[in-house]
């Protein structure tokens, strides 16, 4: 059973850019899934920030894009969120998560694994 | 963006009592519709897919369904462990968006 991890400062200032890695371990990085961020504030909920394929094609939410960077290091078997210019309102618990299905495609396609998730405050 | 409206915003409710969570797209979703428990402290867990299959290990009382435009979760008999935050997510279109939540509490 796969198991994400999330790990990076838990305090970033502001202006500044934040940095997360995501361990992935008890599966491999195959075609089948989409590795995937999420954030939650108490404000805004739920909030999709986008995904990586192994292949390298990336999903950004648009209100983000400008920020946000992902990257995937399959041999390492983890991957990456660099979000800049960020503010108190990025201040946030950041989840990582795994999105598809070994077996299917289409709708099986969803989340179906989560890290257990690191509070990033943004503050001087 | 699609929007996710879930209603209602938060229900009490007692051991043994059926339980139903309603979640509205803006947009067809086409049952690209997840489920999703949070209890405070904790990463959400994954409870449905594709409208109406439970993910591995879910219990049997987790039931999605569909109706119309309408999606719904059931749980057929509130257990203990139960009392927590619901949440549905479109993965249809992106950006994939989740509904505001339902607390479920005695």
């Amino acid at each position: 059973q796969v198991q994400l991890h999330e790990s990076g400062p838990g305090l970033v200032k502001p202006s500044g850019t934040l940095s997360l890695t995501c361990a992935i371990s008890g599966d491999s990085i195959t075609d089948s899934f989409w590795w995937t961020w999420v954030r939650q504030t108490p404000g805004e909920g739920l909030q999709w920030i986008g995904e990586i394929h192994r292949s390298g094609t990336t999903n950004y939410n648009p209100s983000l894009r400008s920020r946000v960077t992902f990257s995937l290091d399959t041999s390492k078997s983890h991957f990456s969120l660099k979000l800049t210019s960020v503010t108190a309102a990025d201040t946030a618990i950041y989840y990582c998560a795994r999105r598809g299905h070994a077996h299917c495609g289409g709708d099986c396609m969803s989340i179906d694994s989560w890290g257990q998730g690191i509070l990033v405050t943004v503050s001087s | 963006d699609i929007q996710m409206t879930q209603s209602p915003s938060s229900l009490s409710a007692s051991i043994g009592d059926r339980v139903t969570i309603t979640c509205r797209a803006s947009q067809e979703i086409v049952n690209y519709l997840a489920w999703f428990q949070q209890k405070p402290g904790n990463a959400p867990r994954s409870l449905i897919y594709a409208a109406t299959s439970k993910q591995s290990g879910v219990p049997s009382r987790f039931r999605g369904s569909k109706s119309g435009a309408e999606y719904t979760l059931t749980i057929t008999s509130l257990q203990p462990e139960d009392f927590a935050t619901y949440y549905c997510q479109q993965y249809k279109s992106h950006p994939f968006t989740f509904g505001p939540g339902t607390k479920v509490d005695i």
